[in-house]
């Protein structure tokens, strides 16, 4: 069965530090691959998605970038945090085929800039 | 591009009480619904989806919901509720145009025992 990691799960930096949040999914390959930012009453903003290695997609402009290195990895940094970078950060993946369209979520990570 | 609006941002609700949790999208055309539910300190999981066919789609936990096509609807239902079904309900629909998942802000919901 597939299963969809995230780390670190909690994760307190300093304004101006740097960040690498990492999503990993065993058991599937060429998934689509998601991160969304979870804020109290705002729902889930999609960040970044990606179909392929090196291939990213930004749907908002912002303090953050994603890449994808390998096949069922996927990483979002900053160069220099920001305290509105604060949040609940999810990966979420994808196959296209049979459940084209159901996505499922890592546990997250709660990130906390000071 | 899609939209989703969950109008209830709380509810509170006792144990056994019956539960309806709104949702509305913005356009019309195939679409693809879904409801997702977040436990506290635990992940986003999938209640139940709708792809086609039946529009009274049943799902985890005794949950169901009904796809209403001409009030552009999927409003999540449940006859009695539990304690544990104290979360947030986040409603989505897959936006085929912009080949991505659109969701509600979400509706807390407190079952109180």
């Amino acid at each position: 069965s597939q299963t969809i990691h995230q780390w670190p799960a909690t994760l307190v930096q300093p304004v101006g530090s740097p960040l690498s949040l990492e999503c990993t999914v065993e058991g599937t390959s060429n998934p689509n691959l998601y991160w969304y930012r979870q804020a109290a009453g705002r729902g889930l903003q999609l960040l970044f998605y990606s179909v392929g290695i090196g291939q990213i997609s930004s749907e908002v402009p912002q303090n953050l970038s994603a890449s994808r290195p390998q096949d069922r990895q996927f990483i979002l940094s900053s160069k220099k945090l920001l305290l509105s970078d604060s949040g609940f950060y999810l990966c979420a993946w994808r196959t296209v085929g049979r459940y084209q369209e159901t996505q499922y979520f890592g546990p997250g990570t709660r990130l906390l800039v000071l | 591009a899609q939209s989703v609006s969950q109008h209830n941002h709380h509810v509170i609700l006792s144990e056994a009480a019956s539960l309806e949790l709104g949702c509305n999208y913005s356009y019309g055309g195939t679409v693809n619904l879904f409801w997702y539910v977040q436990y506290p300190g635990q992940h986003l999981q999938l209640l139940l989806k709708y792809f086609s066919g039946d529009p009274l789609v049943k799902g985890i936990k005794g949950f169901e919901a009904e796809f209403i096509k001409s009030k552009f609807s999927f409003n999540l239902r449940k006859p009695s509720v539990q304690w544990s079904d104290t979360a947030e309900y986040f409603c989505a629909v897959w936006d085929t145009g912009f080949q991505k998942l659109v969701f509600g802000t979400g509706t807390r919901l407190l079952v109180s025992p």
